[in-house]
């Protein structure tokens, strides 16, 4: 069964602070998406990868096919990246993780 | 450019209605995507297409539950009589092509009472 599963469930940080939230994925995922929603918002899509590495400004994708694993890092945190942070393995039929509320204080 | 688009925003029925949520895509767009999202369940995959082929319904929870997607662009998801536990947000992505970003539309807020 393909399965997603993402950690931490809940994250509080200071504003400027290195964020990382983790994803790992099961046997027969071949791409990863990272998705934000703000509260009572749309879903963005942030990333979509397969291998190695993506960055838009302050936030980076990484993902290690081996270890079927992979992370969102948002650098020099603000208090406008809360939000909720989604996983999602699939090429066409995504499989989500559960999130991650993410609550960023100045 | 446009994004994608869904009506209604919200929409609030008795059980055992049917009901028409409507989608949008981004033109030229030949992926699309349903999707719900529901406090127990999290988000999770309802129906896909892709161009002219045969859509992949594997996601539907249901026999109440159909999409059709006419002419390749705006497509429409109906439930036969709702029942409490169809309450969700249901959202529909579309993308350029199978397996590239998706681009999700605002979601349509669906209350069975």
């Amino acid at each position: 069964k393909n399965e997603v599963e993402q950690s931490p469930q809940n994250l509080t940080a200071q504003e400027g602070e290195f964020i990382t939230i983790n994803c790992s994925y099961s046997v027969g995922i071949s791409a990863l998406h990272w998705l934000q929603q703000h509260p009572g918002g749309g879903i963005v899509s942030l990333f979509m990868l397969s291998s190695g590495k993506k960055k838009h400004g302050r936030l980076i994708a990484t993902i290690n096919i081996q270890e079927k694993h992979s992370s969102l890092h948002i650098t020099a945190s603000h208090p406008r990246d809360s939000a909720v942070y989604i996983c999602a393995g699939g090429i066409d039929k995504l499989i989500f993780g559960t999130g991650t509320r993410l609550q960023v204080f100045p | 450019g446009a994004g994608v688009s869904q009506s209604p925003s919200n929409k609030v029925t008795e059980k055992g209605k049917d009901v028409e949520l409507r989608c949008d895509p981004i033109s030229g767009h030949t992926a699309l995507y349903w999707y719900r999202q529901s406090l127990g369940q999290g988000l999770e995959f309802l129906i896909y297409f892709q161009g002219n082929s045969a859509p992949d319904k594997s996601g539907l929870p249901s026999d109440r539950f159909s999409a059709e997607r006419t002419g390749g662009s705006v497509s429409t998801l109906t439930i036969q009589r709702t029942q409490q536990e169809d309450s969700a947000v249901y959202l529909c992505a579309s993308s350029p092509d199978r397996g590239r970003e998706q681009f999700f539309g605002p979601g349509t807020r669906l209350t069975v009472l």
